[in-house]
């Protein structure tokens, strides 16, 4: 089956870089997507990996590794406005999904001053 | 800019009502979807189309239907609106296969 797991939650201050990681199991894989999501927002899109490594857009990076089925999004200098929560999603190309999107449960982040 | 807009950010409906919620994309994008989204269950795919009149089942469709008679519109139907079905509710477009979806405000709905 499809599965993503990423934790629940994460606290931090104001300043500090957050890591928030993302396994996945799919019959097939794409690519791998992150969205942000402000309490009583819509989800925005952050960030996209197809291939392994890191790819970096100011503040937020985002990392791959396709054969250990894991990514991540590194959040540095944390400001209170990262507060929200983020989702992991994969593009999976099974027989049977045409390339739509699994979303992980989402992480909540708390950024504290 | 997209913009993805949805009918209604609040919805009370009552138990057996047939329930129509709307969604309008104006960059012309080829593909729609529906999702709901729970508290610890991230977002789940209702159903999603590719084209007009065109649509695929996603992970949770039964009790929905959808309809896609313009390109822009893809509206979500609860065709006998339950309890279980209270919900945010999330509709997003995309422009061909491209990975990036866009999404509108959502409807909380509520039916009791």
């Amino acid at each position: 089956g499809q599965s993503l797991e990423q934790p629940s939650e994460v606290t931090a201050v104001e300043g500090a870089i957050v890591q928030i990681n993302c396994t996945y199991q799919t019959s097939g894989f794409y690519g791998l997507s992150w969205y942000q999501q402000h309490d009583g927002g819509a989800p925005t899109f952050l960030s996209y990996n197809a291939l392994d490594g890191l790819e970096e857009t100011g503040r937020f990076s985002s990392f791959l590794s396709r054969s250990d089925s894991y990514g991540y999004l590194l959040l540095q200098e944390l400001q209170m406005k990262d507060s929200a929560s983020y989702f992991c999603a994969v593009r999976d190309t099974g027989t049977d999904s045409w390339g739509k999107l699994q979303f992980g449960a989402g992480t909540q982040v708390v950024v504290t001053p | 800019d997209v913009k993805v807009t949805q009918s209604s950010r609040y919805l009370v409906k009552r138990t057996g009502e047939k329930v129509f919620l709307e969604c309008v994309q104006d960059m012309d994008h080829e593909n729609m979807f529906w999702y709901r989204q729970d508290p610890g269950l991230g977002l789940r795919l209702i159903y999603f189309s590719y084209d007009v009149k065109m649509k695929e089942k996603g992970d949770i469709p039964e009790g929905y239907s959808v309809s896609r008679e313009k390109k822009e519109r893809f509206s979500l139907i609860l065709e006998s609106a339950s309890t279980n079905q209270t919900s945010m509710y999330l509709c997003a477009s995309s422009p061909g296969l491209r990975y990036e979806q866009y999404f509108g405000p959502g409807t909380r709905l509520t039916v009791t």
